[in-house]
Order: structure tokens, then sequence, then C-alpha cells
């Protein structure tokens, strides 16, 4: 069965802190692959994707991810975190080539401290 | 910026009730998804639609579940009869009728049942 693993329930970081956020995937198939972002009373919103290509993948807001396709790995990074990065973020994938259903992890919230 | 729009934002209901969520797609978005997300969560999919049809609804728990997108444009989610189980965040999404895109979500319905 497809599914997605965030590994890290809450992280809880200092600001200037570098953040990593791993995610795994099991899917049987080429995948896309996305993280999302949901901050305090506000809807999801994409951070960054990968479809194809490069698989060193740069977003938002100084976010970037790399897919490593030998681990099934789709780790989310950023080299210094702010206060204003506090939110939960969720992985995602879903199969190539389709608008097909997200199958989503269950999320790693991250709180910074000022 | 087009947005998924969706209400009511809150609603209470008491068990055995009827409840109905509303959503409104960007504009021109010919798929819609329904999402649920349990508190701790990541968001499942309930249903998909592609224009007015009903895509995916392998998930929808059709005894007490129904969504419909009778134009092809909005769509509405029914619980009928709720029960405490169903307390959740009810997400809406939509996207572009194409392979390899993204989705953009609407703010929710925290659905509460007492």
């Amino acid at each position: 069965a497809q599914s997605v693993s965030q590994h890290n329930h809450h992280v809880i970081l200092s600001e200037a802190a570098s953040l990593e956020l791993g995610c795994n995937y099991s899917y049987g198939g080429t995948v896309n692959l996305f993280w999302y972002v949901q901050y305090p009373g506000q809807h999801l919103q994409l951070l960054l994707k990968y479809f194809s290509g490069d698989p060193l993948v740069k977003g938002i807001k100084g976010f970037e991810a790399e897919f490593i396709k030998s681990k099934f790995s789709f780790n989310l990074r950023k080299p210094s975190v702010q206060w204003s990065d506090t939110a939960e973020y969720f992985c995602a994938v879903n199969l190539r080539g389709s608008q097909g259903n997200l199958i989503f992890g269950k999320g790693t919230k991250l709180s910074v401290k000022p | 910026e087009a947005e998924v729009a969706q209400s009511p934002r809150y609603k209470i209901t008491e068990k055995s009730q009827a409840v109905a969520f509303w959503c409104d797609p960007i504009s021109g978005h010919a798929t819609l998804y329904w999402y649920r997300q349990i508190l701790g969560q990541g968001p499942e999919l309930l249903v998909q639609f592609q224009d007015e049809s009903v895509v995916d609804d392998s998930q929808l728990p059709k005894d007490r579940f129904s969504a419909e997108r009778l134009k092809g444009v909005d769509s509405t989610l029914k619980i009928q009869p709720a029960e405490l189980g169903d307390s959740a965040m009810y997400l809406c999404a939509s996207t572009w009728d194409r392979p390899n895109t993204e989705a953009f979500f609407g703010q929710g319905t925290r659905l509460t049942v007492v």
C-alpha cells in the first residue's frame, strides 16, 4: 500500500538553526513529490514540488528538498530557520503522470524559538 | 491571487444531525478533491471529481457521506447522520486538468460533533 512516513512529530529549534525534516515514501510506481506547509490558522500551501529532472529542488522562503530515489526519500532542508517558519509541514506523493490523489504523511510540527 | 473558497469555517453539530460543507474551486480547475484531516494526521482523500463526475470515492463512507458537483464547478459534501468520530477538518482542493500539477487547498471546515 502507498504510504508516506515523516520521522519527526515535533521539532523545536532556535532561530538561525539548520532544519532537516525527513520524508520517506512507499509507492508502486514513479512519483511526484511535494512539501506543503500549514501556518497557524491558514490553509495548506505548497512549499516545493518535484516532478522530474534535477533532484535538488528549490522552493519558497529558502526551503529546498532533495529526492534520493534509491532511498525513497525527499527530505526538506533550510540552512537557517526563522521564527516565522513555525508551522506544520506535510510531505505528500502521487503517481507521476496523474492528477491523482495525494498521499500525505502525518506531518511535522516545527516550533522555532526566537 | 485565486483561492479555493470553503464555508463554513467552523461547524458544531449534534450527533445524528445532518451537516453540509461547500467548496468553490479556483476558476478553471476541473479536478476537485475533498480530504478529511483528523487531528495529528495528514489529510486523507474522501472523494475526487473530474468536472461533475466522481473519479474516486473508494474511501468515502457512503452509508453516511455524500458528495456532489452538479455543474462541475462548486461542490457540496454532506454527512447524515453525523457521528462523534466525524469530528475533523474537511479540506477542499482543486487542480488544473492536466497531469503533474499541484493541488491548491482551501482553508477547510472544522467540524465538531457533540
